[in-house]
């Protein structure tokens, strides 16, 4: 049964960077072609759609953070990252990371608090 | 920017029939945006009921379906029951870059 599961700091300062691993268990993550996502929401409002990587490490990002956002696949430990710099409060949200194109599998969430 | 907009609430009885949308501010919505649904329940994570406009996973109830309605993307239920009680969000891909809805509230009442 494949799972996925967020890891990383609950709480960044300000101006600072946000780095998230999510772990994947069940599945090879370079087994077959497929698209990794990550995707947030801030707390009592919609997801929000950061980006993802493929096997190839190929990656595609919401334009509204691409300056900001790095998507990295490492196939050796089985996992992907998420890297935001420059982190304000708006960054506050609970990050979710997601498998393939149709977002067929979720993570359960890890809150991140942005705050000094 | 991409805008993808949705019903902010929609109210259905239970065993009625309801249709969600999901369109784009500028132009309509075709199968290359490979239009998503994803269900999302209070305090749970959101986990995807279609994809690829009509596609079901294996743990979609037959009651809901994905179409292409008047250019937008719908989610049709059928025969609600309490627990369709969530906030529905789409996904459309453009450009390659994915575009989430504000979401749907679905209330069964």
């Amino acid at each position: 049964q494949v799972q996925m599961q967020e890891s990383g700091p609950g709480l960044v300062k300000p101006s600072q960077t946000l780095s998230l691993t999510c772990s994947v268990s069940g599945e090879s993550i370079s087994s077959a072609g497929r698209y990794w996502n990550w995707i947030r929401q801030p707390a009592g409002k919609g997801l929000e759609w950061i980006g993802r990587v493929y096997t190839n490490g190929a990656t595609n990002y919401n334009p509204s953070l691409e300056s900001r956002v790095t998507i990295s696949i490492d196939t050796s430990k089985n996992q992907f990252s998420l890297k935001l710099s420059s982190v304000t409060a708006a960054d506050t949200a609970v990050y979710y990371c997601a498998k393939d194109q149709w977002l067929v599998l979720w993570g359960q969430g890890t809150l991140v608090t942005v705050s000094s | 920017q991409t805008v993808v907009t949705q019903e902010p609430s929609v109210t259905v009885s239970p065993g009625g029939t309801v249709t969600l949308t999901c369109g784009y501010s500028t132009r309509a919505v075709t199968s290359g945006s490979w239009p998503t649904w994803v269900q999302q329940k209070p305090g749970q994570a959101p986990r995807t009921l279609i994809y690829s406009t009509s596609k079901k996973h294996s743990w979609t109830p037959a009651r809901f379906s994905g179409s292409l309605l008047g250019g937008k993307a719908a989610l049709t239920l059928s025969g609600v029951q309490p627990e369709d009680e969530a906030e529905y969000y789409c996904l459309l891909y453009s450009g390659g870059a994915g575009v989430f809805g504000g979401g749907t509230s679905l209330t069964v009442l």
